[in-house]
């Protein structure tokens, strides 16, 4: 089992704020590396998908990085709104089509 | 398009129970996937299926789990008997191919008492 690891688990920000965290994964045997939005009560929403070393993506107020060589991601959210509030989770998956999950860093975004 | 349909959204059963939970992938998706979330934790893999073949089980606890596929559509997961550790959110992902980005439905929150 691949080991991904979030940081924060948790954390709290001002609405009209900007944050990022991170993913961390092996970064031997890599294909891809998803991000997905999950919203309690709803389905995980996917949000990125890269592949490439150096690959950025951006949705709207959420953008995200890639480095390959040495195993993060990080995910940005600029100007944080309410309806950003969620468990933003990520997701490396390598060639034998095995996804291996982080915990997720749950972001509560204050009003 | 329609997403990936789950079904129950929520159980509680009692512990030696039997239970099954149901799925229907995004129609001419070929992969289908089953994923267990505990509490705290990321979603887990129990079993990937490629039509109607189940192509990874190595996770799978067969003592008590089972999943089937058997027209390469919809899938059933089932638990007999239920464990008070089986509690957590069952997780269905359906994508058109394997190494493509996966579609999750809402899950089934399972709760043994």
């Amino acid at each position: 089992i691949l080991n991904v690891e979030q940081s924060p688990q948790s954390l709290h920000v001002q609405e009209g704020d900007s944050t990022n965290f991170t993913c961390s994964f092996p970064s031997s045997n890599f294909y891809a590396l998803h991000w997905y939005r999950w919203e309690t009560a709803k389905s995980p929403e996917a949000l990125f998908v890269m592949t490439l070393n150096g690959d950025e993506k951006k949705k709207g107020r959420i953008s995200a990085t890639l480095n390959t060589k040495e195993g993060y991601s990080y995910l940005y959210i600029k100007g944080s709104q309410p309806e950003d509030s969620a468990t933003y989770l990520c997701a490396c998956l390598l060639n034998d089509y095995k996804l291996s999950f982080g915990a997720g860093t749950t972001v509560t975004v204050r009003a | 398009e329609a997403g990936v349909v789950q079904s129950p959204r929520y159980k509680i059963i009692e512990k030696k129970q039997p239970v099954a939970f149901w799925c229907n992938p995004i129609s001419g998706h070929n992969t289908l996937y089953w994923y267990l979330q505990n509490l705290g934790q990321g979603p887990e893999l129990l079993i990937r299926y490629e039509n109607e073949e189940a192509v990874d089980d190595s996770q799978l606890p067969k003592d008590r789990f089972s999943a089937e596929r058997l027209k390469g559509v919809d899938s059933t997961l089932k638990i007999q008997p239920a464990e008070l550790g089986d509690s957590a959110v069952y997780l269905c992902a359906s994508s058109p191919a394997g190494l493509a980005e996966q579609y999750f439905g809402p899950g089934t929150r399972l709760t043994v008492t």
